[in-house]
């Protein structure tokens, strides 16, 4: 129930096309689902989130489209660039009652390649 | 922009030997994380800490493991007695209060002989 899936394992894309990475949960209490991006040798940084009150949000070429009742969740990366060449991951968390921040819950990462 | 930082970026111990990695957070964040990468798999949560306590920790985080804040600034993982299977990427992260966003660290390297 904790599990978040994410595919493909990898990807190769040519430069200028569109990357898109597919994830799905099983837990309808998760309500902050974040994408990472991580190069070799560094920590995830995060890239966009969306909370579920959204179908769609957009930052720049990155779009995360949501589909609740589907319980799924995509990253779009439009115009893929050499340098967007990393491993993207899916998270997700939901708000703890007491206590500490929310932990998240890993997919497990789609390497991306773009080529040119 | 701020950065969590780790220490040392590569560790290498014997198995049964004590290792602590270091971080230090983000100043102003009061959630602390340590999570951990096994080569090729997913990025794996194994502890938050807030209000000088752990708030929730995983399976993986078991009695060998115990976390610290010593100081102002400070977050340490301590091992006690390494195993193989502990070989991994452990990252730090922190965030802000009423603040999804959480900030990774660079990780340090751990290699358990």
């Amino acid at each position: 129930q904790q599990q978040v899936k994410q595919s493909p394992q990898s990807l190769i894309v040519q430069k200028g096309g569109i990357s898109i990475i597919n994830c799905a949960y099983e837990n309808t209490a998760f309500d902050y689902f974040p994408w990472y991006q991580q190069f070799p040798g560094k920590g995830p940084a995060l890239l966009i989130a969306i909370r579920p009150d959204v179908s769609e949000k957009k930052e720049g070429r990155f779009t995360i489209s949501f589909n609740k009742s589907a319980k799924q969740f995509s990253l779009h990366i439009m115009d893929s660039q050499p340098g967007d060449s990393a491993t993207y991951f899916c998270a997700a968390s939901m708000k703890r009652l007491t206590g500490g921040g929310n932990k998240l819950t890993f997919g497990t990462g789609t390497q991306l390649k773009v080529e040119l | 922009e701020p950065e969590v930082t780790q220490t040392p970026s590569h560790q290498v111990t014997q198995m049964g030997q004590e290792v602590i990695l270091r971080c230090v957070p983000i100043s102003n964040h009061l959630y602390f994380y340590w999570y951990r990468q096994i080569l090729g798999q997913k990025v794996e949560f194994l502890v938050s800490f807030y209000n000088n306590e752990i708030s929730e920790k995983s399976e993986i985080f078991d009695d060998q493991f115990s976390v610290e804040r010593p100081d102002g600034s400070n977050f340490t993982l301590k091992i006690r007695s390494t195993k193989l299977e502990d070989s991994a990427m452990y990252f730090c992260a922190s965030k802000q209060l009423n603040n999804e966003k959480l900030f990774f660290g660079s990780g340090t390297q751990l290699s358990v002989l």
